[in-house]
């Protein structure tokens, strides 16, 4: 199994500043089978980036995603206020697909 | 618009199962793979396993393979996933989530509102 480990865990920054988050794999994932979702308070997780760098539909270009082979990131180049939320990767290349632990974004 | 509508909140004992369903509508049912997905408590995400409507074939993941099963009617477009001998541990939210283009190695892009299970004595 491949485990997903997920740094910080938790992120403290102001609204307009730039967020760095990084996802490390136990193993080699391709990149085009590694995604991020966000998921805010009772809500479903909602896909961001597929591919390792590609925005799902609708997602604002502020959204970035890079990475290759076992590390990942994701970067909000500044932050909204509603981008404040959970953070997690995914990889889909091995069963059985498995998520990071989350990193939680919260406001400084 | 893509939609997919679960079941109801349900109260299980330790022992029992627990059959969740998951409605797709706004698309071609049985061109995309469903999943799976298991959040527990203030948890992260578990991947369970995943059905192809079209055939019916399945791929669970090995921690779940011989408590669950996953089905599928093409006539109601709705996805089931019943989960046997529960303990615990398995309290959660169930979310069903639709593989985002063909094959099965996907990232979900829509998913149901999430389903919670309680398993309590």
């Amino acid at each position: 199994e491949i485990v997903l480990t997920q740094s910080p865990g938790t992120l403290s920054l102001s609204p307009g500043e730039r967020a760095t988050l990084s996802c490390r794999a136990s193993q080699s994932v391709s990149s085009i089978y590694l995604a991020w979702y966000q998921q805010k308070p009772g809500q479903a997780p909602r896909l961001l980036i597929y591919g390792a760098s590609s925005r799902a539909t609708g997602i604002p270009d502020r959204f970035s995603g890079g990475g290759s082979g076992t590390d990942f990131t994701l970067t909000i180049s500044r932050l909204e206020p509603e981008d404040f939320s959970v953070y997690y990767c995914q990889q889909f290349g091995s069963s059985p697909y498995t998520f990071g632990q989350g990193t939680k974004l919260e406001i400084k | 618009q893509v939609q997919l509508v679960q079941s109801g909140a349900e109260v299980k004992k330790p022992g029992a199962s627990v059959k969740v369903s998951c409605k797709a509508s706004g698309y071609t049912f049985s061109s995309y793979y469903m999943h799976w997905v298991r959040q527990a408590p203030g948890q992260g995400f578990e991947w369970m396993g995943t059905i192809n409507p079209s055939d019916g074939s399945t791929s669970y993941a090995q921690k779940f393979l011989d408590r669950v099963t996953m089905t599928g009617d093409t006539s109601t477009s709705t996805v089931y996933m019943e989960l046997i001998s529960l303990r615990s541990e398995d309290t959660g939210v169930f979310y069903c989530a639709r593989g985002s283009y063909s094959g099965s190695h996907t990232p979900q892009d829509y998913w149901g509102q999430g389903t919670l299970v309680t398993v309590s004595s």
